[in-house]
């Protein structure tokens, strides 16, 4: 059973460009959420997607957008880059019909904004 | 917005010895939970407390919830080298969102 992938790795973007993160979610989960993490720090909730629709967003510009896909995968948008947009992205994913408040994280996309 | 402040924002120790991390908030929890983050990976849940008061273990690990429910701390008993990692904690105070805390870095020498 193939837990939270995340892609790609590691990314190295410059500032302005548009960059696209991709998730899928653990087998049995319909929740995705995205979180960013810079160094040193703890992870910062971007925002949440449950049946196609963002349920939730936390303080984060416009310029952070997402989708998530019939097949409950998630993408994470992100245009205009600055360079503190520099950062780990992590995604998780949970299900409602399972034990709704536990979160399965990836490994992360790390994104070098230069 | 809450806010989760965690302590000691780093923790060097040796082999065998005991250690307490700490998270607090300014506003009650409705329900907390401790990550464990190795370097290259995602965190990892380790636990989640819902009521105050309560005491979790698991294995070395023992888990406490404050009487208030705005605090929480996590001890280990005789640390090991594979406990080394970042610990957080966070909630999500009934929403969606969660929030996470600073964070404790630990590093475990053997």
């Amino acid at each position: 059973d193939a837990g939270v992938t995340q892609s790609p790795t590691h990314l190295i973007k410059t500032r302005g460009q548009q960059v696209t993160l991709r998730c899928s979610p653990k087998s049995g989960h319909d929740t995705v959420s995205w979180y960013q993490q810079a160094l040193g720090q703890g992870p910062q909730f971007i925002f949440q997607y449950y049946e196609e629709e963002e349920r939730q967003r936390g303080n984060f510009p416009d310029r952070f957008s997402g989708h998530q896909f019939p097949n409950y995968s998630s993408e994470l948008n992100v245009n205009a880059l600055l360079l503190g947009d520099s950062a780990l992205y992590l995604c998780a994913s949970s299900g409602v019909a399972l034990a709704k408040n536990i979160q399965y994280f990836g490994a992360g996309t790390r994104l070098s904004v230069l | 917005t809450q806010l989760l402040e965690q302590s000691p924002q780093f923790l060097s120790i040796q082999e065998g010895e005991n250690l307490t991390v700490y998270c607090n908030s300014s506003s009650v929890f409705s329900s907390l939970q401790w990550y464990r983050q190795e370097p290259g990976e995602g965190p990892v849940l380790l636990v989640t407390v819902v009521t105050g008061g309560e005491v979790k273990k698991l294995k070395r690990l023992t888990f406490q919830f404050g009487d208030a429910r705005k605090d929480s701390s996590l001890h280990i008993t005789a640390a090991q080298p594979g406990d080394t990692g970042l610990y957080l904690c966070a909630s999500n105070s009934g929403t969606y969102k969660y929030i996470f805390g600073t964070g404790t870095r630990l590093k475990v020498l053997a």
